[in-house]
């Protein structure tokens, strides 16, 4: 099984909606959990990051938790063709000293 | 601006050379990380350091090899390249207590 799961994609989705992303992880004890954005080519960038259950809200971005679930997603509000990237979860804590990466979701807003 | 940077961001070496891939830093974090990435795949970490202590994963090949001199730079070396050791590798930094990680631009190796 493994450790941080992610839904590969691609998810298409049409400008101005809302993309759903999500990811659900092994590890119950895992404490800190975090949304990259890679475009194709780069590095990874930092988007989102969230720490107890809820909701965290930046911008067109909301982050959601579920300890209980262990389950965590990303919306994306009125999404842009610049949005069109993969998108990983990273969690860190529990057994894992380190961040476990999933594979990424691939999207593309379509315009 | 405080940020992290790799070079050179793309590499060529041909198989069996050594190369050396370089990372530094303006964040002052003291603690840095490698990764591997391959296309489609999740960055798999290579090594990391806590300051000057360095932390190997289990199942990093002894074919790579680091350096940290100092707090701001850090070296990856990979001592007879394979071309399955063609990949991004990414170097990120983070405050030791923190767990948000931030990468560098990438250095991009192509083994030939």
């Amino acid at each position: 099984q493994k450790e941080v799961e992610q839904n590969s994609g691609p998810l298409s989705v049409p400008e101005g909606a809302i993309a759903s992303l999500n990811c659900t992880y092994s590890d119950r004890g895992s404490q800190s959990f975090f949304w990259y954005r890679q475009y194709s080519g780069k590095s990874p960038e930092l988007i989102m990051s969230i720490y107890s259950n809820g909701d965290k809200e930046d911008g067109r971005f909301t982050a959601q938790l579920n300890k209980a679930s262990q389950y965590v997603s990303l919306l994306i509000r009125d999404s842009q063709p610049s949005d069109s990237a993969t998108y990983l979860c990273a969690v860190n804590g529990g057994s894992a000293r380190q961040l476990t990466f999933g594979s990424g979701t691939q999207l593309t807003v379509l315009p | 601006d405080a940020m992290v940077i790799q070079n050179p961001r793309y590499q060529v070496t041909q198989f069996g050379k050594p190369v050396t891939l370089s990372c530094s830093q303006t964040l002052n974090h003291n603690v840095m990380y490698w990764y591997q990435q391959k296309s489609s795949q999740a960055p798999k970490l290579l090594f990391h350091y806590y300051d000057k202590d360095f932390n190997n994963e289990a199942d990093t090949p002894d074919n790579f090899q680091s350096r940290r001199p100092n707090t701001s730079f850090c070296f990856l070396d990979i001592r007879s390249p394979g071309l399955g050791d063609a990949a991004m590798y990414l170097c990120a930094t983070s405050r030791q207590g923190k767990n948000e990680q931030f990468f560098g631009p990438g250095t991009r190796l192509t083994v030939l």
